[in-house]
Order: C-alpha cells, then structure tokens, then sequence
C-alpha cells in the first residue's frame, strides 16, 4: 500500500467549469476525511466518510460541492459552477475508525480557477 | 479566538540550534497531531499524542492535558527541516482534525 493517493495533483480551470477530484485512501483504513487549505492558513475540514456514510459535512461545504465514497473504497469531490474563490489545495485523509490510529494524508489536488 | 493556536508564527533558525514550536487549543481532544508540511507538498504526520512524550530522531513532541498545550521540539536542527509544522486536535466522535495556522520554520546554514 502506498498510502493516500490523490490525483490529480494540480488542477486549473475556468471560472464556471465543473471539477472532480479522486482519493484512494489506505486500503484498510474505514475513514476517509477532505480538507481545504487555502494560502497561509491551516487545512479546514469539509466532510468525512465512515465507509460509504457520509456523516458529517462542513458548512463550508455548499450546494457546489459534493462528495461521495460508493462502496467506502474511493471518494470523489465535484465542485460545480467553479468560482474563484475555490482556489485551494484539497487534502484527503484517512485513518481508523475513532481511534484516529494512522492518520495519513494525501498529497493533495491544488485547484486554480482562472 | 481560533480553537488552536500557535506560536511563533514564524522562526528563522540558525543550523544546529535546539528549536521549540507551541500549540495550545481549547477544546477537549482525544489526541494531538504534529504534522509536517513542505511548500507545494501534502501533509506528513509525525506524531500522534494523547499523553506525555514522544520522541522519533531529532524531534520530541510533548503534551500537557490538564493545560492544554503541547510543544513540538527539534533537536540540531537543519536546514532540511524548513517547513511549515501544524498543530492539529481530534476529538469527538467524527474524529476529524481542528488545525492551527502552522509555524513556518526556516533553518539557515
């Protein structure tokens, strides 16, 4: 296994255009968690996935964006009518269960939007 | 007030020196995480702590519960250990992560 993959690595589009990005977590971990982190500032979180269940989203997270883990394997995270302000690096994490035990995280997919 | 916060900010070092980062939140937690992170780069944890010390090379991380703060130390430091490091608290049942704004550390030769 080699860790939290998330691709793509960079992303740049136009203002208005839709956008997906993929994490494959850790195969046996059963959380998976997204971040955004902009310019200078720590990573927030949008939402989080325990398997398939999405249990808890951020009020960052607006009717743009929406995630999905279909079959608590891989996760997804659409942003639509892209804006400007979207521009941020998007993290995904996972880890195990409540214990928390190998929190790990992706590289990250930068977004730009021009 | 932010939940976590951290202090300095900033730290210019020069190689060699003992450095210490300082991270103190207000919420209750389950454990704290020190985390690495490199420009342009993903997030690299280095420790998970919910109670006393740990120690992995050049680098200690230590936590008070009762107050609340914890300290990441980096022993002979070196200019590969610039990066940015950040405090993060989990707690609750979602487990997700409350981050501070990191401390940006830069080691001169």
């Amino acid at each position: 296994d080699t860790g939290v993959s998330q691709n793509p690595r960079h992303k740049i589009t136009k203002r208005g255009q839709n956008v997906t990005f993929r994490c494959d977590p850790i195969s046996e971990h059963n959380r998976l968690y997204w971040y955004r982190q902009t310019l200078g500032q720590g990573p927030e979180f949008l939402t989080y996935f325990q398997n398939e269940a999405q249990l808890e989203k951020s009020r960052l997270l607006s009717d743009r964006f929406s995630a999905e883990r279909p079959k608590g394997s891989f996760s997804t995270l659409e942003i639509q009518r892209t804006e400007q302000g979207d521009s941020a690096m998007y993290l995904c994490a996972s880890s195990l269960a409540l214990s928390g035990y190998g929190y790990t995280f992706g590289s990250g997919t930068r977004l730009t939007v021009v | 007030k932010n939940e976590v916060e951290q202090s300095p900010q900033n730290l210019t070092a020069q190689e060699g020196e003992f450095i210490t980062i300082n991270c103190s939140y207000s919420v209750g937690i389950s454990a704290l995480h020190w985390l690495q992170q490199h420009p342009g780069g993903g997030i690299v944890s280095l420790f998970m702590l919910s109670s006393g010390k740990k120690k992995h090379g050049r680098l200690i991380a230590t936590i008070n519960i009762q107050e609340k703060h914890s300290s990441l130390h980096i022993t002979a430091s070196h200019p590969r250990d610039s990066a940015v490091y950040i405090c993060a608290v989990g707690g609750g049942s979602q487990g997700n992560l409350i981050f501070g704004k990191g401390t940006k550390l830069s080691v001169k030769p």
